[in-house]
């Protein structure tokens, strides 16, 4: 079955700092990958998805990688803010043309001021 | 205006009770989910509908049934109710091609006592 898991469940960064949180998956078959956040008391947003046929994209202040050497996902966020602190789920559309995704554990980030 | 819209947002009952949750979207999607989210912030699929037909069906108990009385609702009702299906309940909506961008509501945390 799929399987998508988060190597840190916590990560501390210094305001300014870049963050990166990490994901391994197990499916060969993913389609795509996808990044939601998630505020204390809110639902997920999604921030930024990359293809399984691309390396890297990205977005404002975002940016993914995928490594589908080692099946390996991260999201970097540069000068990681306050308002970036959140529980970071990575999550997979398990192949082409399924229409349901499945989330991964979560990290939560947390920025000091 | 809120874009998913899940109420009540907390909803404590006595074991054995019967309880809805409703949710509604006013992005004109044609697809809507439900997630559960436990203590550990795993986040599970439960239902998808699609146009008000049901697409995804998890391994979920009998005693959970969806109802899509038109494309923008999607209403949870659960009977029975026991200890274990206390948790955040999530609705999500999303285009039929746009899987991987769902919109999330803000999630109703429901107690079982």
């Amino acid at each position: 079955g799929e399987s998508v898991g988060l190597h840190l469940p916590t990560l501390s960064v210094q305001e300014g700092d870049n963050s990166i949180i990490n994901c391994a998956y197990s499916n060969s078959a993913s389609d795509y990958f996808i990044w939601y956040k998630q505020e204390s008391g809110k639902g997920p947003q999604f921030i930024i998805d990359i293809r399984s046929n691309m390396d890297k994209r990205q977005g404002q202040r975002v940016t993914v990688l995928l490594n589908k050497t080692v099946k390996h996902l991260s999201l970097q966020i540069a000068a990681t803010q306050p308002g970036d602190s959140a529980v970071y789920f990575c999550a997979e559309i398990p192949s082409v043309g399924a229409n349901n995704l499945f989330f991964g554990t979560g990290t939560r980030l947390t920025v000091i001021p | 205006d809120t874009a998913v819209s899940q109420t009540p947002k907390y909803l404590v009952t006595q074991m054995g009770n019967d309880k809805s949750i409703k949710c509604e979207q006013n992005l004109g999607h044609d697809t809507m989910y439900w997630y559960k989210q436990d203590s550990k912030k795993f986040l599970k699929i439960m239902f998808s509908y699609n146009n008000k037909e049901l697409i995804i069906n998890e391994t979920v108990p009998n005693r959970f049934s969806p109802k899509s009385p038109d494309k923008a609702h999607l209403n949870l009702h659960i009977n029975s109710l026991e200890l274990g299906d206390s948790a955040v309940y999530f609705c999500a909506s999303s285009q039929d091609s746009a899987v991987r961008l769902q919109y999330f509501g803000a999630g109703t945390r429901l107690s079982v006592l």
